[in-house]
């Protein structure tokens, strides 16, 4: 299983529909994620942190599933600007000072 | 707060030639990283530190060296480009390692002919 794999999408999803996106891991030892959100030509920004089985923000939700390696990020309510490309982040093996980024899954909201 | 500021934005180098991109931080964060993004791929590690006079190898460090004299900066240098190295460079720092939020620069586009 590669460090961490994203489906790279696109997904294209109508204003107000909910979106999911799945992201699997490859250590099982890690113990802190984050989902961070990169606009067209711009820097990854953090939008969340996932430490234990869950976290919610609005209309953003992250699960954690331990027992299937596998994080979710769930938006809700799905508006415009959420546009971007979406980067699942986890701790190397071996190594809680370096992070791996997925490739990302890139979300397109349309009017 | 300017946060993490990288130079140049872009450039264009020839085969063979050498650069640096310079990468600063102003909220006095002991980590710092360089990572770089080819198209449609995630970030990859160049090199990281975890405070003045320390580096490390990251996931791919071959064809860049780093140094960290200070705190603020993290400059990292690339020997003899090749097109290989063609690419956009993230610079970031941390407060915490592996938990905590990495603030990255606005990147560096780098195009090597």
């Amino acid at each position: 299983r590669k460090e961490v794999e994203q489906d790279p999408g696109p997904f294209n999803v109508p204003e107000g529909a909910t979106v999911a996106f799945n992201c699997t891991y490859s250590n099982s030892a890690s113990q802190s994620f984050f989902w961070y959100r990169q606009d067209c030509r711009k820097e990854p920004k953090l939008l969340m942190s996932v430490y234990s089985s869950g976290n919610e923000d609005g209309r953003f939700t992250a699960q954690l599933n331990r027992a299937s390696q596998y994080i979710s990020l769930l938006i809700r309510d799905s508006k415009l600007s959420d546009s971007a490309t979406y980067l699942c982040v986890v701790p190397r093996p071996g190594s809680a000072r370096q992070l791996t980024f997925g490739s990302g899954t890139q979300l397109t909201v349309l009017p | 707060n300017a946060g993490v500021t990288q130079t140049p934005k872009f450039r264009i180098l020839k085969i063979g030639q050498s650069m640096t991109l310079q990468c600063a931080q102003d909220m006095n964060h002991n980590y710092m990283y360089w990572y770089r993004q080819d198209p449609g791929m995630g970030l990859k590690l160049i090199y990281y530190s975890v405070g003045a006079g320390i580096t490390d190898k990251g996931e791919v460090p071959n064809g860049y060296n780093v140094s960290r004299s200070t705190t603020e900066d993290f400059p990292l240098r690339l020997e003899l480009a090749a097109p290989s190295q063609t690419s956009v460079y993230f610079c970031a720092s941390s407060l915490l390692t592996g938990k905590g939020e990495l603030f990255f620069g606005e990147g560096s586009r780098l195009t090597v002919l």
